[in-house]
């Protein structure tokens, strides 16, 4: 069945450092990738999608490559900011499994000044 | 920005009580969903909505488990008798198909704690 791997956390990083935190999946067709944020005391936040092969999703600095080739869609930023500090989740919807989402265990990051 | 409400934003119950957990979706959307984490796991499905009646639920999704939107907005779920090991978040979810790609639109979520 559909389902989504990422990388475990937690990942404390200094400030500007480069983040990638990387998500691999597994679907019966062709899937729309997602990668959601959750700052705390918050719900699941969007932070950018790609709905087919190649596409790249990118949102407030961070990027993410639909790669199908690799069956990945890593989640990286340049140089990371305090404020990023948050819960990052990655997620599919396969249109051929109906509406549900499938989602990874998320990877907690930490960014200190 | 429209946005999900749930509440109550933590509810601490006993074992074999029962719980109703609410959400107001956005009010143009017309599929609603409920997903739950237990801490440090996946976001796991429950169950989708649409046209008044479940259009998907998951094997968690059994018969302690139920949805209801009683009036225009509010859409609940109810755990008839609560075991320890419901004990999880719990998130609601709306989507407009019409407003492209499958973007679910998440609530900050309900604790539940069964003890």
């Amino acid at each position: 069945g559909d389902s989504v791997t990422q990388m475990e956390g937690p990942v404390t990083l200094s400030e500007e450092a480069f983040l990638t935190i990387n998500c691999t999946y597994t679907a019966t067709g062709y899937p729309s990738l997602f990668w959601y944020v959750q700052y705390p005391g918050e719900g699941l936040q969007l932070l950018l999608k790609a709905t087919k092969a190649d596409d790249k999703g990118s949102n407030k600095g961070f990027e993410a490559t639909y790669r199908k080739e690799t069956t990945s869609f890593h989640l990286e930023k340049g140089s990371v900011q305090v404020s990023d500090s948050a819960v990052y989740f990655c997620a599919l919807s396969d249109p051929h499994t109906g509406n549900q989402f499938y989602f990874g265990t998320g990877t907690s990051l930490t960014v200190i000044p | 920005e429209p946005e999900v409400t749930q509440t109550p934003s933590h509810q601490v119950t006993q074992m074999g009580q029962e719980v109703i957990l609410r959400c107001v979706p956005i009010s143009n959307h017309l599929y609603f969903y409920w997903y739950r984490q237990i801490l440090g796991q996946k976001v796991e499905f429950l169950v989708s909505f649409y046209n008044n009646e479940i259009s998907e639920k998951s094997e968690i999704f059994d018969d302690q488990f139920s949805v209801e939107r009683p009036d225009g907005s509010n859409f609940t779920l109810k755990i008839r008798s609560t075991k320890l090991e419901d004990s999880a978040m719990y998130f609601c979810a709306s989507w407009d198909p019409f407003a492209g790609a499958n973007v679910l639109t998440f609530g900050a979520g309900s604790r539940l704690t069964v003890l």
